[in-house]
């Protein structure tokens, strides 16, 4: 079993859709939890931080479930240019500073 | 510098040669990691550096791929006999660190190596 799993897609989703990704983690150890953003051949950037009690930043809101192990991500009114992949992070060790990444999840938002 | 600064951008060599790619984090920053992705693929873990402390190499694959870092500054991750499957973006990432949690990454652009 992989340390973080993400579904790849892609999500083929209109403009103004409202659209969630899921992804599972291994380790229930892991202590910190990231979803970062991948445009195409470019690197990855930080998009938000995870919290236990959940987090938003305007259209993005993300959620942790320790039980489950589980992350997710929900995008509300999807624009053109929320096209990316979007890479699920966890900090599998606390004796460990290095980020385990998931492959990530493709959304394509189409006019 | 405004970046993290990874040079070459593009690296096209013959299997069985070595290559070095080279890693200049942002200002300030004291930990730098090493990352590789491989085409439709996630990030692989091969290296972290955290100031003066022994580096965690737990992520190298082989070997033949080893990294320094001079100075507490710039890095250079050096591939030696390379193989095609060695074909992959290399990124390096730099970050404060931080007392708890994980730190938050700050990626290049990524050198692209390519083993024909």
């Amino acid at each position: 079993r992989k340390e973080v799993e993400q579904d790849p897609g892609p999500f083929n989703v209109p403009e103004g859709a409202t659209v969630a990704f899921n992804c599972t983690y291994s380790n229930s150890a892991s202590q910190s939890f990231f979803w970062y953003r991948q445009d195409c051949r470019k690197e990855p950037k930080l998009l938000m931080s995870v919290y236990s009690s959940g987090n938003e930043d305007g259209r993005f809101t993300a959620q942790l479930n320790r039980a489950s192990q589980y992350i997710s991500l929900l995008i509300r009114d999807s624009k053109l240019s929320d096209s990316a992949t979007y890479l699920c992070v966890v900090n599998k060790d606390t004796g460990r500073r290095a980020l385990t990444f998931g492959s990530g999840t493709r959304l394509q938002v189409q006019p | 510098g405004a970046g993290v600064s990874q040079s070459p951008s593009n690296k096209v060599t013959e299997k069985g040669k070595d290559v070095e790619l080279r890693c200049d984090p942002i200002s300030g920053h004291t930990a730098l990691y090493w990352y590789r992705q491989s085409l439709g693929q996630g990030l692989e873990f091969l290296i972290y550096f955290q100031g003066n402390s022994a580096p965690d190499k737990s992520g190298l694959p082989s070997d033949r791929f080893s990294a320094e870092r001079t100075g507490g500054s710039v890095s250079t991750l050096t591939i030696q006999r390379t193989q095609q499957e060695d074909s992959a973006v290399y990124l390096c990432a730099s970050s404060f660190q931080v007392s708890s949690g994980a730190n938050v990454l700050t990626f290049g652009a990524g050198s692209r190596l390519t083993v024909l």
